[in-house]
């Protein structure tokens, strides 16, 4: 149980493109999605909390017009990279909560990830 | 910053070793979790210790939590070659526009030579 898809797994687009990356969680609902990024060799770093049929909550120096999230029902949350540029280009991972789960010990499931390559 | 702490950043040892990572944190948690990551590929939730739980085993993972010097260790025993990855902490807050998000470590890469 407890599982998490991403969609496209990887992606290579142009300059200025937009770029649709999808979180869903399989077995599960999930009222709260999180979307984080990595760069080579190093950490993830948070960068919003989606939250299902309200707007999402971005953490500081994360731009929300460039990075769109939309969690319109309780298995799904997209991220949309918009006018990408090659300093877009990370692994992007989602993970999920499950709705019926203890909030207060934060057990989240992660995504496998999205290559995201801006040429 | 809320984000944790790994030492070491990198580690090397023989299959068979102990392989022992520490993670540092400053402020207080409500939970503490390990996460290992195979090159390129997504997470693996290891354990969730809690800030009232001192230790916690899982097979040969066993994981401290120290709150009082915000510290937390995880030591992997009888270690495999198949244990080579990225390992990170993530720890858990409970305050505020904090509560629910999980902040990362930088991870510490472990490699085991058969």
């Amino acid at each position: 149980g407890a599982v998490v898809s991403q969609h496209p797994s990887w992606v290579i687009c142009k300059s200025g493109t937009s770029v649709k990356i999808e979180c869903r969680s399989l077995d599960f609902q999930a009222t709260t999605m999180f979307w984080y990024r990595q760069f080579p060799k190093q950490s993830l770093m948070l960068m919003a909390t989606s939250n299902e049929g309200s707007k999402a909550t971005y953490e500081q120096g994360v731009e929300k017009d460039k990075f769109l999230i939309n969690h319109a029902s309780l298995t799904l949350s997209t991220l949309t990279v918009t006018s990408a540029h090659p300093e877009d280009s990370s692994f992007y991972i989602c993970s999920a909560r499950d709705r019926l789960a203890d909030y207060s010990y934060n057990e989240q499931f992660f995504g496998p990830g999205t290559r995201l390559t801006v040429l | 910053s809320q984000q944790g702490e790994e030492d070491p950043q990198a580690l090397s040892i023989q299959e068979g070793e102990n392989a022992t990572m520490n993670c540092s944190y400053k402020t207080s948690i409500n939970n503490l979790q390990w996460y290992r990551q195979n090159s390129g590929r997504g997470l693996v939730h290891l354990i969730l210790i809690r800030s009232n739980e001192r230790e916690k085993h899982s097979g040969r993972l066993r994981v401290t939590l120290d709150t009082s010097k915000k510290s937390s260790s995880l030591l992997i025993t009888a270690s495999r070659a198949a244990d080579t990855a990225s390992y990170f902490c993530a720890t858990g807050h409970d305050r505020g526009s904090t509560l629910g998000r999980l902040y990362f470590g930088r991870g510490t890469q472990l490699t085991v030579w058969p």
